[in-house]
């Protein structure tokens, strides 16, 4: 069954470096998606993607935060100067259309900020 | 932010009995609802979902009911199994946003 991956499980970083964190959607997927869930708190939207654009983005998602869709396969969300607060797990999410509501997720990145 | 509300953060059941997981919203926009199951470092796993415009969705052991006049719906498994132990998110969708709201989570834990 096609799944949503992503890389790295887990990314230790220092306060002020650039991270990004990569996912594959499922092949024939068209939006794209990235969640955090910051420990014992709620699984957060971040940012939708469409048609290489954003569609909707968060106030969390702020100038730190971009995202690419560099091939026909990846997704990737990078944040320029990592904050100790960006310390979370990063999901990952994709689906197929418009009228198609369920979206599938990745297993997610632990991003630890040191 | 408290649009999607799951109250309960614990639920403890015997295995063999009938699992019930609640979930309210504030959103009237809202017209799509999901659960999702997560075990421990891994990604939320898509159970079932309900539209609007039903009140009721079932597959297998799972149904989810909904009542839009309340602003409430729940998720029944029956019967619960061990491997059902995995704290469960319910998730709230409006067709004019293509955000998932989730609410807080609730940790199930299925006893023998």
């Amino acid at each position: 069954e096609p799944e949503v991956t992503q890389t790295p499980s887990h990314q230790v970083t220092q306060m002020g470096q650039e991270v990004i964190l990569r996912c594959v959607p499922i092949s024939n997927h068209l939006y794209f998606y990235w969640y955090r869930q910051i420990l014992g708190q709620k699984v957060e939207f971040l940012v939708s993607f469409y048609n290489n654009e954003i569609s909707e983005k968060s106030e969390i998602f702020d100038d730190q935060f971009s995202v690419e869709r560099p091939d026909g396969s990846n997704f990737t969300l990078k944040i320029r100067s990592t904050k100790l607060e960006d310390s979370a797990m990063y999901f990952c999410a994709s689906k197929t259309d418009r009228m198609y509501n369920e979206q599938f997720f990745g297993p997610g990145t632990r991003l630890t900020v040191l | 932010d408290q649009q999607v509300k799951q109250n309960s953060p614990s639920l403890s059941v015997q295995e063999g009995r009938i699992s019930i997981l609640n979930c309210d919203y504030t959103n009237s926009m809202f017209d799509y609802f999901l659960w999702y199951k997560k075990y421990p470092a891994e990604g939320p796993t898509f159970l079932i979902s309900i539209s609007s415009i039903k009140d009721k969705n079932e597959d297998g052991r799972f149904t989810v009911f909904l009542n839009k006049s309340a602003k409430h719906l729940s998720l029944h498994i029956v019967p619960s199994q061990p491997g059902d132990s995995a704290v469960y998110f319910c998730a709230a969708f409006s067709q004019g946003a293509q955000k998932l709201v989730f609410g807080q989570g609730t940790r199930l834990t299925i006893n023998p």
